[in-house]
């Protein structure tokens, strides 16, 4: 039970925005969603994680729906290093965490 | 800085044998976390630690699975009577608390292949 729902799988041309969609219909109230993002044979990498509010870092910016129970991870400009799996999970800390399959993103050159 | 370091890198055994993974959290970090990731598949959450004590170890898959944390730092995970279906990436994660909104760090992981 992944608790999220993501695309299995999205492309983006270079340079061109990415909106990673993420569900989350059932999450608590107190419940953070937090997205990583895995390369290529390295450990999952921490993106960005928020509660109710939008939120902007260097990686990326969340956006998070109204009744919180969808998100969107969004990279302004991707780059061919940005190819990668993303995923989404809602929770964490001392709460376990369930990844899912996450979304595998192409970039096209 | 240093980030989270987990030896070894692979580690190749023979079916029935016992194996040690080991993991260095970044300095300062309480919570210490275990993953289990099978090809194609998201991080499997085996256990976690805050400080020296296991608070959830419900994702262990059976008693031949084992962890510890004796000084509240490295950690060890065992397991013992290795089977092939234990081959994956063991991946360590460290984070400052075990509050909601701290981040976890992933060590880059140690590959078991079990012969």
């Amino acid at each position: 039970d992944a608790k999220t729902t993501q695309p299995n799988s999205m492309e983006s041309n270079e340079e061109e925005p990415v909106h990673l969609p993420c569900n989350h219909s059932t999450i608590s109230g107190t419940d953070y969603i937090h997205w990583y993002r895995q390369l290529p044979s390295q450990g999952p990498e921490y993106v960005i994680h928020g509660l109710t509010s939008n939120v902007n870092n260097r990686m990326a910016s969340l956006a998070i729906a109204e009744d919180r129970k969808s998100s969107t991870l969004i990279l302004h400009r991707a780059t061919l290093r940005d190819a990668a799996v993303y995923y989404c999970i809602r929770g964490g800390g001392y709460q376990k965490v369930t990844f899912g399959i996450g979304t595998k993103l192409q970039v096209i050159p | 800085g240093a980030g989270v370091s987990q030896t070894p890198s692979n580690k190749v055994t023979e079916k029935g044998k016992y194996v040690e993974l080991r993991c260095d959290p970044i300095s300062g970090h309480t919570a210490l976390y275990w993953y289990r990731q099978s090809l194609g598949q998201g991080p499997e959450f085996l256990i976690y630690f805050q400080g020296t004590g296991a608070a959830d170890d419900s994702g262990l898959p059976n008693d031949r699975f084992f962890a510890v944390r004796p000084e509240g730092s490295v950690s060890t995970l065992k397991i013992q009577r290795t089977e092939r279906g234990d081959s994956a990436v063991y991946l360590c994660a460290s984070s400052l608390g075990d509050r909601g909104y701290n981040e976890q760090f992933f060590g880059p992981g140690t590959r078991l292949t079990v012969l």
